[in-house]
């Protein structure tokens, strides 16, 4: 079965500032696909940022990327230029083709001004 | 593409109730998923559709619950003589199921439903 860890429950990180959320996962699939998930506070659950295992190259969203590393079987998520809007609890999360997603225990996130 | 969207918002409801909630999908959305999330945890998976048919079920959803999408379309989830334990919010998410697979498989959330059971 497959299964998502994150290390840490809570970060906090100043505004403009850059800050790195870890995810390392398991699986014995090779075709799969990660998520990044972000749910502000009382609020609906948005996808931030998404990599194929297949692609060696990172994935890039404006200020967010991620690092890949398929052997490791880690995803982190860099968040650049830190803005208010940016605290939420965000989710790593990982589906194997053609199913559910399997999602981890989440970190929650504080920017600070 | 209105998005995921779920009916009612927020439940608040007596032990031993019967509830129901409601989910529509994007529209050219197939794939229909029900999770379940706790307080300060990640959501758990409940259960999904492809169009009509149930194709996988949860150990989560015990016999107490169930799920229907009749016409291939909106979904609901029914919990029959609700426990304090079923206290939580309740997700629903579509996406697309192709044939090559690919990021298009990506799925969509809904706000939720935020059911408390007194």
């Amino acid at each position: 079965a497959q299964t998502v860890t994150q290390s840490q429950p809570e970060m906090s990180v100043q505004e403009a500032e850059t800050v790195t959320l870890s995810c390392t996962y398991d699986t014995s699939e090779n075709n799969y696909y990660l998520f990044w998930y972000k749910q502000p506070p009382s609020r609906q659950m948005i996808l931030v940022i998404r990599q194929e295992a297949y692609k060696q190259q990172n994935a890039t969203e404006n200020r967010f990327s991620v690092n890949f590393q398929k052997a490791a079987k880690s995803f982190s998520l860099k968040i650049s230029d830190s803005q208010l809007g940016d605290t939420a609890m965000y989710f790593c999360a990982f589906m194997k083709l053609y199913d559910k997603v399997i999602f981890g225990p989440g970190t929650s996130l504080s920017v600070i001004p | 593409d209105t998005g995921v969207s779920q009916n009612p918002r927020h439940k608040i409801t007596k032990r031993g109730q019967n509830v129901t909630f409601r989910c529509d999908p994007i529209s050219e959305h197939n794939r229909l998923y029900w999770y379940r999330q706790t307080l300060g945890q990640g959501p758990e998976f409940l259960t999904y559709f492809q169009n009509e048919a149930q194709l996988e079920k949860s150990r989560l959803l015990s016999d107490r619950f169930s799920a229907e999408r009749p016409k291939g379309s909106f979904s609901t989830l029914e919990i029959q003589r609700t426990e304090q334990g079923d206290s939580a919010m309740y997700l629903c998410a579509s996406s697309r199921r192709t044939s090559g697979g690919g990021l298009e498989e990506t799925q969509y959330f809904g706000p939720g439903t935020r059911l408390l059971v007194l």
